[in-house]
């Protein structure tokens, strides 16, 4: 059972627009909710992060929106360029005493043409 | 600061035979968790140890499993290897500071394990 839904499965942009990826959450638990960016033949890593207690936190180019009351959250990648292409995963997790296990998405296939 | 290394990179193994992969963390983390990523399931979680005890373990078979040693570097086993096994596997490490802590959980490359 998929605790987290992504979408879309894979998305082209151009160079310098906006790639959105949406993702939604069923446990009310959840207080932790990342996103990860993985290359070919790497490891995920950590792009940025936010908790429910805020709405919407930016790093850079990357912005999360969350939407706490509609249990959904997405990533904003502005000024979209080439080495952006990538497969983004979103997730979730809440603190517990039995460990932090984080349910991802199924992962979006960004490319972003020149 | 080295990152998480994960050894060996690629696995060849044939059904039925058993394999075991290890994780060595970034230095000063206590948490070490595996995950299994296919294509058709994506990434999905094994089990989490902290301080040489599993904490946490997802819905597979019983013929996962892994521990931790002392020094907080981890080993999973798969047993009776079956096709389905094929998948790159993950570890993550985090450093854990107390309740409440931000879980950042930082991966290694992984282990590519192809069952034939």
């Amino acid at each position: 059972q998929q605790q987290v839904k992504q979408s879309p499965q894979s998305l082209i942009v151009q160079k310098g627009g906006i790639s959105i990826i949406n993702c939604a959450y069923e446990n009310t638990a959840f207080d932790y909710f990342p996103w990860y960016q993985q290359f070919p033949g790497k490891g995920p890593a950590l792009l940025i992060a936010i908790r429910p207690d805020v709405s919407e936190k930016k790093e850079g180019r990357f912005t999360i929106s969350f939407n706490k009351s509609a249990k959904q959250f997405s990533l904003h990648i502005m000024d979209s360029q080439p080495g952006d292409s990538a497969t983004y995963f979103c997730a979730a997790s809440r603190d517990s005493n039995s460990g932090y296990a984080l349910n991802f998405g199924k992962g979006t296939s960004l490319l972003v043409t020149p | 600061k080295a990152g998480v290394t994960q050894t060996p990179r690629y696995l060849i193994k044939t059904r039925g035979q058993q394999v075991t992969l290890s994780c060595s963390p970034i230095s000063g983390h206590r948490s070490v968790s595996w995950y299994q990523q296919t294509p058709g399931q994506g990434l999905q979680f094994l089990f989490e140890y902290f301080s040489e005890t599993q904490r946490n373990k997802g819905n597979f078979p019983g013929r996962f499993s892994g521990r931790q040693f002392s020094n907080s570097r981890s080993e999973m086993n798969v047993s009776t290897l079956e096709l389905g096994d094929s998948a790159l596997y993950l570890c993550a490490s985090s450093l854990e500071t107390g309740a409440g802590a931000k879980n950042i959980q930082y991966f290694g490359a992984g282990t590519r394990l192809s069952v034939l």
